[in-house]
């Protein structure tokens, strides 16, 4: 079953506008990890965010991660057309070995 | 380019037939994954390996599922008598340390069509 939940399912914007897209989950975590994926390709690894970190930024990334409230936001700043894709977040719960992962968010950035 | 590599890309193949997917792990990791995407959907986590030990495996993987690491290089996942409900993208991914605290390494991904 998921673990994370994003929110929200879709998303379109105009390029330039900055892109906030959250997730939930359910079970204490060692850490969360943010992926893209594009249409019908692999999934790449965007940042890592650990369980003991608040926030974490990566060029025009931006990570929250809120351990009380098991939520995290991921952000992207200035958006381009490029930007284009899904985006999944990814936990890695305590005592289990493997990501689990949400439904995404699919965003739309228009030129 | 040493990235995690997956082979076919595409099969189409009928109801009933066996298929076979090879997954290339970047070579000096240790942990293999393998999960299962459908359309609009996030990855489905399907077994993983540690070296070549399988150390889990979803309920998802029903007995017609079998996947091998016999070396803990490469891997493959066999899907016996297929169904149209196998049809999906098929993903691999590796990692290089013994806790998931590193990213993991995504193919490109196998696209099974069951006709």
């Amino acid at each position: 079953s998921q673990q994370g939940e994003e929110d929200p399912q879709a998303l379109s914007i105009q390029e330039g506008e900055n892109a906030t897209m959250n997730c939930s989950y359910k079970t204490s975590i060692n850490n969360l990890q943010w992926y893209r994926q594009n249409s019908g390709r692999g999934l790449v690894h965007l940042i890592l965010i650990r369980s003991n970190e608040r926030e974490k930024h990566s060029g025009r990334l931006r990570v929250t991660l809120d351990t009380s409230k098991k939520s995290s936001s991921l952000l992207i700043t200035a958006s381009r057309a490029a930007d284009t894709a899904s985006y999944f977040c990814a936990t890695d719960a305590e005592g289990a070995q493997k990501l689990v992962f949400g439904q995404g968010t699919r965003l739309t950035i228009n030129p | 380019d040493t990235g995690v590599s997956q082979n076919p890309r595409h099969k189409i193949t009928k109801r009933g037939q066996n298929v076979t997917f090879r997954c290339d792990p970047i070579s000096e990791h240790n942990r293999l994954y393998w999960y299962r995407q459908t359309l609009g959907q996030g990855p489905e986590f399907l077994t993983y390996f540690q070296n070549e030990a399988q150390l889990e495996k979803s309920r998802l993987l029903s007995d017609r599922f079998s996947a091998e690491r016999p070396k803990g290089s490469f891997s493959t996942l066999e899907i016996q008598r297929t169904e149209q409900g196998d049809s999906a993208m098929y993903l691999c991914a590796s990692s290089k340390t013994q806790r998931l605290n590193t990213e993991a390494f995504f193919g490109q991904g196998t696209r099974l069509t069951v006709v």
